[in-house]
């Protein structure tokens, strides 16, 4: 069965500083692994996905993701956190003809 | 082209009654999934739909239930209605079935059972 761990349910940066929000996976085969982002009161947002092409996947608003399978790790990554990043960010996986299992997700607040 | 819309955005209904979200796929999919997403949680997996077919459930009770139509739109209704099942109610599409599509989901149902 796969299952996300998503490290952190609470992760604070100041403004203009790395974002780090940490996602480890577990499936029995290679799966597809996505980063959603939900501002409050709204639905999910597709900030990039892994489909086993390019282990490093670039996103919308500066996001980047990289695969690592050693690790069974899908972190995801902003050089410069602005305060509009501000959310709750979640990361999910697939092995691919099954439906989304999400972590429990990660708040993340900037701090001006 | 037009996104994934639910209605209605928020809801409240007493324990004990019977409740329908409704969800309009974006255009061109014809896959819908469900998800429910209590506070402070990420969305569980309730069922998904697939020209008209339910193709896949989560561990949910048979109170939950849906329907998908010829146009690709979708219901979920839940019936005999709990406290536990005040939540977000997600509706998610896909051009076809498998994850390497990708899911566009909608802006949610904020359902409250009181």
């Amino acid at each position: 069965a796969q299952s996300v761990t998503q490290l952190g349910s609470h992760v604070s940066v100041s403004e203009g500083a790395l974002v780090l929000l940490r996602c480890n996976y577990s499936s029995s085969v290679p799966p597809y692994l996505f980063w959603y982002v939900q501002y409050p009161n709204q639905g999910l947002q597709l900030l990039l996905k892994y489909t086993s092409a390019a282990t490093l996947v670039k996103g919308i608003n500066g996001f980047e993701a990289e695969f690592k399978k050693s690790e069974t790790s899908f972190h995801l990554t902003k050089p410069s956190a602005h305060m509009s990043d501000a959310a709750e960010y979640f990361c999910a996986v697939s092995p691919g003809n099954t439906p989304l299992v999400f972590g429990k997700g990660t708040r993340l607040s900037v701090i001006a | 082209e037009t996104g994934v819309t639910q209605s209605p955005t928020h809801l409240i209904k007493t324990r004990g009654q019977q409740v329908t979200l409704r969800c309009s796929s974006q255009s061109g999919h014809n896959t819908v999934s469900w998800y429910q997403q209590a506070l402070g949680q990420g969305p569980q997996f309730i069922f998904q739909y697939y020209r008209e077919e339910e193709n896949g459930r989560g561990n949910f009770p048979p109170r939950f239930s849906g329907l998908q139509f010829p146009n690709y739109s979708s219901e979920l209704n839940v019936n005999a209605l709990e406290l536990d099942d005040s939540a977000l109610y997600l509706c998610a599409s896909s051009p076809r079935q498998g994850a390497g599509y990708g899911y566009t989901f909608g802006s949610g149902t904020r359902l409250t059972v009181v």
